[in-house]
């Protein structure tokens, strides 16, 4: 069965400063690889997934990732995080069943808390 | 295009009461999904179906939980009777797996709060 670890649970940067957010999986094949963002009260909103190809990969509102199969993770990033940034982060891993149909799972997240 | 649409946004009820919570997907989309956010915690699968079917409810606690997807669109979720455990937000989600593609991105709704007394 997959797996995801978010190691940081709380994460707090000033604006303007870089940010990174670590996820490690675990899932024998390739997988598929996404991050959602979940700002309070709503519910997640999909910023970036990677399938195949190439391993950096760009999403919505500036945030990137980037695959590393021998580190197996999945880290996002951004260069200069905005105080809209609040929110809290999740990684997951989706695999594929027989049948096509794709299971997901998720991280425990991330609180991204963005001082002035 | 409209979102996935769902009903209530907040419930309170006692424990022993049942509830149940109503979701609409995304025009279209043939799977679809409902997660239990605990506090603190990422989205857990309950079920999943395909179409009207279901896929995986490997996680639904059956003995309370039940789950309909009737004519392959919107859904219900019920829990009789409720836990204090059971607190926590019911979120649906739906997706489009276009042909030749390997597109799972799921869409959320905003979630039910559910509070158990």
């Amino acid at each position: 069965a997959q797996s995801v670890t978010q190691p940081d649970i709380h994460i707090t940067v000033s604006e303007g400063a870089s940010l990174e957010l670590r996820c490690n999986y675990s899932y024998g094949a390739t997988p598929y690889l996404f991050w959602y963002v979940q700002s309070p009260g709503q519910g997640l909103q999909l910023l970036l997934k990677y399938f195949s190809g190439d391993t950096l990969v760009q999403g919505i509102k500036g945030f990137e990732a980037e695959f590393k199969r021998s580190q197996s993770s999945f880290n996002l990033r951004k260069p200069s995080v905005h105080w809209s940034d609040a929110a809290e982060y999740f990684c997951a891993v989706g695999a594929e069943f027989h049948g096509g149909y794709q299971k997901v799972t998720f991280g425990i997240g991330t609180k991204l808390q963005v001082i002035p | 295009e409209a979102g996935v649409a769902q009903s209530p946004r907040y419930k309170i009820i006692e424990k022993r009461q049942s509830v149940a919570f109503w979701c609409n997907p995304i025009s279209g989309h043939a799977t679809l999904y409902w997660y239990q956010q605990i506090l603190g915690q990422g989205p857990k699968l309950l079920i999943q179906f395909q179409n009207n079917g279901v896929v995986d409810d490997s996680q639904l606690p059956k003995d309370r939980f039940s789950a309909e997807r009737l004519k392959g669109v919107d859904s219900t979720l019920k829990i009789q009777p409720a836990k204090l455990e059971d607190s926590a937000v019911y979120l649906c989600a739906s997706s489009l797996r276009l042909k030749g593609q390997n597109s799972y991105e799921q869409y959320f709704g905003p979630g039910t709060r559910l509070t158990v007394t």
